[in-house]
């Protein structure tokens, strides 16, 4: 996508924390969020966060945003093998004729039992 | 629930046949959006839609047309499929251009 990059590839073991880091160019950014992708589905929305936010908390998972570094990550804490999914990062920028959504390649986490 | 419903999940066409591929939501969504889904490249526009009759221009919408006669339904037009179209089609919708989007299962389209 336009300039929101995340890695490919994420691996841990059940029970550890998972942290799936993102990358943002554009400081009009509005909204940024995370959506999950499981196999053969679409994609639906996990958690979002608000760009004068900094951290956001919901169960098990953390979102923290440094809007100095256009920095954004998502933890997920006690990660369950049920968490295997592509977790996409994406933006909401201010575009001409409205808004935008940018999305990033998406991360692949494979949780080991 | 809001249901996105993408008629096809696979379907495999011949290069320069005509494709459609169908989108119906059921939540009265003023928006629709057709994304493709490639590896390593994640989501990428391709046509939204705002209203009835309506239609904006995405990031890739070279090779591609829509429709959109009814609320409900945002139709993905391919006129002469190629290979290079062979991919996954996301149908979305949102209740505004700002808001959550609403995806639907995906059509996996090859073209040989």
């Amino acid at each position: 996508g336009e300039d929101v990059e995340q890695s490919l590839f994420l691996s841990v073991r059940e029970g550890d924390s998972s942290v799936i880091n993102c990358t943002y160019t554009d400081s009009s950014s509005t909204y940024l969020y995370w959506y999950k992708q499981e196999p053969g589905a679409g994609l639906q929305l996990l958690t979002y966060i608000f760009s004068n936010m900094d951290m956001k908390q919901d169960q098990r998972l953390t979102v923290l945003l440094n809007k100095k570094d256009k920095h954004l990550s998502l933890r997920i804490a006690d990660t369950q093998t049920g968490d295997s999914a592509i977790y996409f990062c994406a933006e909401r920028r201010i575009d001409t004729g409205g808004f935008k959504t940018i999305f990033g390649a998406g991360t692949r986490l494979f949780v080991k039992a | 629930d809001v249901k996105v419903t993408q008629s096809s999940r696979y379907l495999v066409k011949r290069t320069g046949e005509k494709v459609f591929l169908e989108c119906v939501q059921d939540m009265d969504h003023e928006n629709m959006f057709w994304y493709r889904q490639d590896p390593g490249l994640g989501l990428r526009l391709i046509y939204f839609s705002y209203d009835v009759k309506m239609k904006e221009k995405g990031d890739i919408p070279e090779g591609y047309s829509v429709s959109r006669e009814k609320k409900e339904r945002f139709s993905l037009i391919l006129e002469s499929a190629s290979t290079n179209q062979t991919s996954m089609y996301l149908c979305a919708s949102s209740a505004s251009l700002a808001g959550e989007l609403f995806f639907g299962e995906g059509s996996r389209l090859t073209v040989l």
